[in-house]
């Protein structure tokens, strides 16, 4: 089946400095990858959604500048939490989509693991 | 504005039992809603999910029901395992998925032995 790889599964940074979350789809290529934050015991928000070669596009509230976001590839989309401070400390999950078919139940969305972040 | 919602934070259930999972959408537009499990620092892992012009999609254990008047579905898990424990998330998504998931705060599910 379809694989999200996630790195790293967790980082600790100083404040101030930035940290980047890679998110790879190892066996298919993915059309569109999403950037998720979920803050304990809530919801997984979705931060921004990126297309291959194209600008993301960021949900209100996310600033942009602040958190970049790379596709360069069909593959590969990366994370940058920049100046990151205290209050980034989260857990971030990509997600990306492959092209569905009309038995696809799960609507071609998979998954990495996450990342664990801790802004000291 | 919550367009997701799972308004229990928590059930617990005896192991053999039936576990009933509740969540509700306010956006008419949700065309398919899925259901994920979900344990502390990992990825969300896919469940079961059904299509807006169904009301009913079975898989083994896990039963999802929809009532499209009602802006309501439910995922029914039995008999309930204590492997079952863990968060679960209602999802929504519409079109084509040019935009992502919306996701309930989930709902901590406790199997008792």
């Amino acid at each position: 089946g379809a694989v999200v790889s996630q790195h790293p599964s967790r980082v600790i940074c100083k404040s101030g400095t930035s940290v980047k979350i890679e998110c790879r789809s190892l066996d298919f290529q993915a059309t569109t990858m999403f950037w998720y934050r979920q803050f304990p015991k809530q919801s997984l928000m979705l931060m921004a959604t990126s297309n291959e070669g194209s600008k993301a596009t960021y949900e209100q509230g996310v600033e942009k500048d602040k958190f970049l976001i790379n596709h360069a590839s069909l593959t590969l989309s990366t994370l940058t939490v920049t100046s990151a401070h205290p209050e980034d400390s989260s857990f971030y999950i990509c997600s990306a989509r492959d092209r569905v078919t009309p038995t696809d139940l799960y609507y071609g969305y998979t998954f990495g693991s996450g990342t664990r972040l801790t802004v000291v | 504005d919550q367009q997701v919602k799972q308004n229990s934070p928590s059930l617990s259930v005896q192991e053999g039992r039936i576990s009933i999972l509740n969540c509700d959408y306010t956006n008419s537009m949700f065309d398919y809603f899925l259901w994920y499990k979900k344990y502390p620092a990992e990825g969300p892992t896919f469940l079961i999910s059904i299509s807006s012009i169904k009301d009913k999609n079975e898989d083994g254990r896990f039963t999802v029901f929809l009532n499209k008047s009602a802006k309501h579905l439910s995922l029914h898990i039995v008999p309930s395992q204590p492997g079952d424990s863990a968060v679960y998330f209602c999802a929504a998504g519409w079109g084509g998925g040019a935009d992502g998931l919306t996701f309930g705060k989930g709902t901590h599910l406790i199997i008792q032995p």
